[in-house]
């Protein structure tokens, strides 16, 4: 199957602070790329949708100013959060969607995470 | 807006049973359907997938199955270990849309 990366895989930072997650397809090309968020004991919630060279789409509730969303080339994706408090603690995972694989079509690959906790 | 149920949402069993996970899912007009395995503070590793005119697929002692219509999935574990203690999540697939997930059931499975 498909790889997907995701950089770093644990980061704690203070409150205020802004952290960017890169989120990278190391096999293949995803035109689209997916962020969702995991609460502990919780299922996955899908924030937004990453389309190479145009701006994300992100679900309802998910304030768009503060979860920056860039998705600059073929094989990259990064989510940044702006102003980090303690309640975006969470569990981040990245999906890319390989389009040009004849095996793997439209299927998603996931990331293997980034935890990310706010003091 | 597809719902995904999960049933049980927590399951504790004795090595070497077999046992099935069930999901359901409220818009059968999906284009295929994964199962995946979460270990605790880990990501996702898939399973099975399943494309909509499938009705089974196996993988070693994993089987899962499919009926569209009637929006119903069940991954079947056959023999189980203590290595097969995860979450297991199942997510349907509407065409380009991305995957939606159940809460997923926790499995633990005891020596």
């Amino acid at each position: 199957g498909a790889v997907v990366s995701q950089h770093p895989s644990r980061v704690i930072c203070k409150s205020g602070t802004s952290v960017k997650i890169e989120c990278r397809s190391l096999d293949f090309q995803a035109t689209t790329m997916f962020w969702y968020r995991q609460f502990p004991k919780q299922s996955l919630m899908l924030m937004a949708t990453s389309n190479e060279g145009s701006k994300a789409t992100y679900e309802q509730g998910v304030e768009k100013d503060k979860f920056l969303i860039n998705h600059a080339s073929l094989t990259l994706s990064t989510l940044t959060v702006t102003s980090a408090h303690p309640e975006d603690s969470s569990f981040y995972i990245c999906s890319a969607r390989d389009l040009g694989g004849k095996r793997t079509y439209n299927e998603q690959f996931f990331g293997p995470g980034t935890r990310l906790t706010v003091l | 807006k597809q719902e995904v149920t999960q049933i049980p949402a927590a399951l504790s069993v004795p090595e070497g049973e077999n046992l099935v996970l069930n999901c359901s899912f409220t818009d059968s007009a999906i284009y295929n359907l994964q199962w995946f395995r979460q270990d605790p503070g880990k990501g996702l590793t898939s399973l099975l997938l399943i494309q909509s005119s499938q009705r089974e697929q196996t993988s070693g002692r994993l089987n899962a199955s499919l009926d569209k219509s009637s929006g119903r999935s069940t991954l079947y574990i056959a023999a189980s270990q203590p290595g097969d203690s995860a979450t297991y999540l199942c997510a349907p697939k509407e065409g380009n849309t991305p995957l939606v997930f159940g809460k997923g059931t926790r499995l633990s499975v005891i020596a």
